[in-house]
């Protein structure tokens, strides 16, 4: 099973708005992970951030995590059209060499 | 680099066939992954190597299901006796063991079963 699940599944947002998704997860982790994926293409990292982080900002993303609540929020501000794509989380189990997917969040950027 | 390379992209087979996916992953990463992804879910975890040791697999991975990395470069996913419910993208993704774990995935192969 799954370990992260994203909220909203799915969200359609109008392009230069800022675009929300959320994760959580169940066990304590290493680090949390954001990757994007374009229709039927591989999946392409986008930021990490330790359990010891906070907050993180990378171009126009930025990620916070609440470890106390184990969650963690991706923001994208000043949404374009090729954003659109599935957003997924990921967490490493303390402990653990592999990484956990959540299902997903599918951003549709509206020109 | 040339990055993550799996072949073939896509794989239409009749239901008890046997399929062979291959992943070259980036030259000096020593590990390496299979996810399975099917339509509208998040990768699921199915096996890693590191170098041409299989350290772990998913119970997912039925006995039909056969992971190799011979000299711990380029890897196979074999399956045997294909079922309908195996149609899924087999993605492959390498790391540095050194690294903080962030994952370089290829393109995927696209198994369908008829």
């Amino acid at each position: 099973s799954q370990q992260g699940e994203e909220d909203p599944q799915a969200l359609s947002i109008q392009e230069g708005e800022n675009a929300t998704m959320n994760c959580s997860y169940k066990t304590s982790i290493n680090n949390l992970q954001w990757y994007r994926q374009n229709s039927g293409r591989g999946l392409v990292h986008l930021i990490l951030i330790r359990s010891n982080e906070r907050e993180k900002h990378s171009g126009r993303l930025r990620v916070t995590l609440d470890t106390s609540k184990k969650s963690s929020s991706l923001l994208i501000t000043a949404s374009r059209a090729a954003d659109t794509a599935s957003y997924f989380c990921a967490t490493d189990a303390e402990g653990a060499q592999k990484l956990v997917f959540g299902q997903g969040t599918r951003l549709t950027i509206n020109p | 680099d040339t990055g993550v390379s799996q072949n073939p992209r896509h794989k239409i087979t009749k239901r008890g066939q046997n399929v062979t996916f291959r992943c070259d992953p980036i030259s000096e990463h020593n590990r390496l992954y299979w996810y399975r992804q099917t339509l509208g879910q998040g990768p699921e975890f199915l096996t890693y190597f590191q170098n041409e040791a299989q350290l772990e697999k998913s119970r997912l991975l039925s006995d039909r299901f056969s992971a190799e990395r011979p000299k711990g470069s380029f890897s196979t996913l074999e399956i045997q006796r294909t079922e309908q419910g195996d149609s899924a993208m087999y993605l492959c993704a390498s790391s540095l063991v050194s690294s903080t774990g962030e994952l370089f995935f290829g393109e995927g192969s696209r198994l369908t079963v008829l």
